[in-house]
């Protein structure tokens, strides 16, 4: 009963570097977004896939890339680190719809030095 | 674009109601929605109201008037596992994908 499923849940990463983000959820869900939330603020959507093989942009996605790999999995790409994406970055997947609620994997905390 | 409204904090001791408003400007909307989450966890679903007037579940109930843009949650019979961040969060006609209030923090006190 995994619902979704993030990977790495912690990650140091010095200016410039790259890295990508795992989601993978088991819930046959249509949508699927990434969110970054920051002390004291809400979750801002960075991108969203309403359903396999589209993408869009939310409100903050500039220094990020995405990919709808399949039904299942919608990784997130840092091309060149900034320690402004210092942050906690939250995967979540819903099903297409009126239904919103959205189930949230437990968050990557990643630390750009 | 949205923007959804929530005081920062709020403190209520045990057993008691404490009510979390969300005043909201959208170009259009499905409901909205209220999330709980504990300090470094992940956000959960509590309610939705698609429609104006009150849902209870529980101990917790929500409640939206779409003609004043404004919605709340109820939390009744406060335990102190209800200290947590609550969000109010819309579900954007265009965008298809949640919008999330800064959030509340409950402090439950003894």
């Amino acid at each position: 009963n995994a619902g979704v499923t993030q990977t790495p849940k912690f990650q140091v990463l010095k200016t410039g570097q790259s890295m990508t983000l795992q989601c993978a959820q088991d819930m046959n869900h249509n949508s699927m977004y990434w969110y970054r939330q920051d002390p004291g603020m809400g979750l801002r959507l960075i991108y969203y896939s309403a359903s396999e093989g589209t993408t869009d942009k939310g409100e903050v996605p500039n220094g990020y890339n995405v990919s709808r790999l399949n039904k299942r999995e919608f990784s997130l790409r840092l091309e060149s680190a900034a320690p402004s994406q210092t942050s906690v970055y939250f995967c979540a997947s819903s099903v297409q719809g009126l239904n919103t609620e959205a189930f949230f994997g437990q968050g990557t905390r990643l630390t750009v030095v | 674009g949205q923007s959804l409204e929530q005081p920062s904090e709020v403190t209520a001791v045990e057993g008691a109601i404490v009510q979390i408003n969300c005043t909201y400007q959208t170009s259009g909307f499905y409901g909205l929605s209220w999330y709980q989450q504990h300090d470094g966890g992940a956000p959960t679903f509590l309610s939705y109201n698609a429609l104006d007037g009150l849902e209870e579940t529980g101990r917790f109930s929500s409640f939206l008037s779409r003609s004043d843009s404004y919605g709340y949650l109820l939390l009744q019979e406060l335990q102190m596992k209800d200290s947590a961040s609550y969000f109010c969060a819309v579900m954007d006609t265009g965008r298809r994908a949640l919008t999330f209030g800064s959030g509340t923090r409950l402090q439950v006190q003894p």
